[in-house]
């Protein structure tokens, strides 16, 4: 059973342009939700996180939107860049050092 | 500062051997957890150890062990390797255990492929 849904699975967009990828629990123990991004043959770095008390956290270009209701939460890309084609997970934890992964999505920006 | 270190890289294997992975933490981290990257199951949690104790387990065979040392250091065994069994393993470590505002920093993961 997948704790963390992500989507989309894959997600094309120009340059310049907003990328959002989505991300849905039910697990209401989980307080504490990363993003992070892979590219090919590398590990997992975190890119931004939010703890369920806060609804919009932003670092730079990236924005993470949390709606504790909704069990939802999004990471948003601003100004997308050719250098941001990257895998990118959701993960949600709990008090214990164990993340759940959402499934990634593949961003590919276009020149 | 050196970033989570792991050994080897890549690693190919016959179906019923064994091997054994090795994962050197950020210094001063004590908090070692380790992860299955599969392209069918994605990223998956396999056990945290903390101060040489295992802490949390994930939904692996008993197969999949691993074990700490006194300087944080980890290795990951898993016996009698299956088919299934290939994928990217991933290490990551944070400063402490138990709280889930440590960020967790990741290595980038030893390749086994078994045959």
């Amino acid at each position: 059973q997948q704790q963390v849904k992500q989507s989309p699975q894959s997600l094309i967009v120009q340059k310049g342009g907003i990328s959002i990828i989505n991300c849905a629990y039910e697990n209401t123990a989980f307080d504490y939700f990363p993003w992070y991004q892979q590219f090919p043959g590398k590990g997992p770095a975190l890119l931004i996180a939010i703890r369920p008390d806060v609804s919009e956290k932003k670092e730079g270009r990236f924005t993470i939107s949390f709606n504790k209701s909704a069990k939802q939460f999004s990471l948003h890309i601003m100004d997308s860049q050719p250098g941001d084609s990257a895998t990118y997970f959701c993960a949600a934890q709990t008090g214990a050092n164990n993340l759940f992964f959402g499934t990634g999505t593949r961003l590919t920006v276009i020149p | 500062k050196a970033g989570v270190t792991q050994t080897p890289r890549y690693l190919i294997k016959t179906r019923g051997q064994q091997v054994t992975l090795s994962c050197s933490p950020i210094s001063g981290h004590r908090s070692v957890s380790w992860y299955q990257q599969t392209p069918g199951q994605g990223l998956q949690f396999l056990f945290e150890y903390f101060s040489e104790t295992q802490r949390n387990k994930g939904n692996f065979p008993g197969r999949f062990s691993g074990r700490q040392f006194s300087n944080s250091r980890s290795e990951m065994n898993v016996s009698t390797l299956e088919l299934g069994d290939s994928a990217l393993y991933l290490c990551a470590s944070s400063v402490t255990g138990g709280s889930s505002y440590n960020e967790q920093f990741f290595g980038p993961g030893t390749r086994l492929t078994v045959l």
